[in-house]
């Protein structure tokens, strides 16, 4: 069974730093791209962006790219997003999801979350 | 980036109506689409993948489809257990997701 676990959140500062971690189970991490997905108090979902299965590649939205960074550890089957400078509207809940792939012709690639994590709550306030 | 935009907001449906709920791209997506369902207090889970692919354990009675900027997803008749938040999710350029549609039994 795949299992995707969340650990990290609470409230912290505007300005300071914050790491999230996710332990995959149940699937051959080091085979999946991994994305970090927030969900707003107003429910806006928002994607913040992946890392390739070897963690030799990462892609951001580009409101964001600045603060946060993806990484990964396959031999700890372990995803990380380290946030920096936060803000309060970078209040949500963080979710971890595996992304699945299918190539539907060359240069065609659908894109999609398969799996989620049950999310870690992060609340920015002084 | 590419703005998605879910309409209705919410709706009601009875028990054993059919349901649809559209998402429109502001460009092209090449049917890199995705359809989620969230209940309260859960994570979303995948339904629909591809525009019109079923992901594995989902109900035959939801089906998607489109092309181009539009597409929809459909319940082919609303059950209790139907009652969420639908998403959907461009995969083309970066990842975007619609605003949501709240599906409530009337």
């Amino acid at each position: 069974e795949v299992q995707l676990v969340e650990s990290g959140g609470g409230l912290v500062q505007p300005g300071a730093s914050l790491k999230l971690s996710c332990v995959a189970s149940g699937f051959t991490f080091s085979d999946y791209w991994m994305s970090w997905v927030r969900q707003t108090p107003g429910k806006t979902m928002e994607w913040i962006g992946d890392i390739k299965y070897d963690g030799s590649y990462t892609n951001y939205a580009p409101s964001l790219k600045n603060r946060f960074t993806i990484s990964r550890d396959n031999a700890k089957s372990t995803l990380y997003l380290q946030m920096s400078n936060v803000r309060s509207e970078d209040t949500a809940t963080y979710y971890c999801t595996r992304e699945d792939i299918t190539i539907a012709a060359p240069s065609l690639y659908y894109w999609y979350f398969d799996f989620w994590g049950p999310g870690t709550m992060v609340t920015v306030s002084s | 980036d590419i703005q998605m935009t879910q309409s209705p907001a919410s709706l009601s449906a009875s028990l054993g109506e059919t349901v649809s709920i559209e998402c429109l791209a502001s460009e092209g997506i090449s049917n890199s689409l995705a359809w989620y369902q969230q209940k309260p207090g859960k994570s979303p889970q995948l339904l629909i993948y591809g525009a019109s692919s079923l992901q594995d354990g989902v109900p035959s009675r939801f089906s998607g489809s489109g092309s181009g900027t539009q597409y929809s997803l459909k319940i082919s008749g609303m059950q209790p257990e139907d009652e969420g938040v639908y998403y959907c999710q461009q995969g083309y350029k970066y990842r975007t997701f619609g605003g949501g549609t709240k599906l409530e039994l009337k």
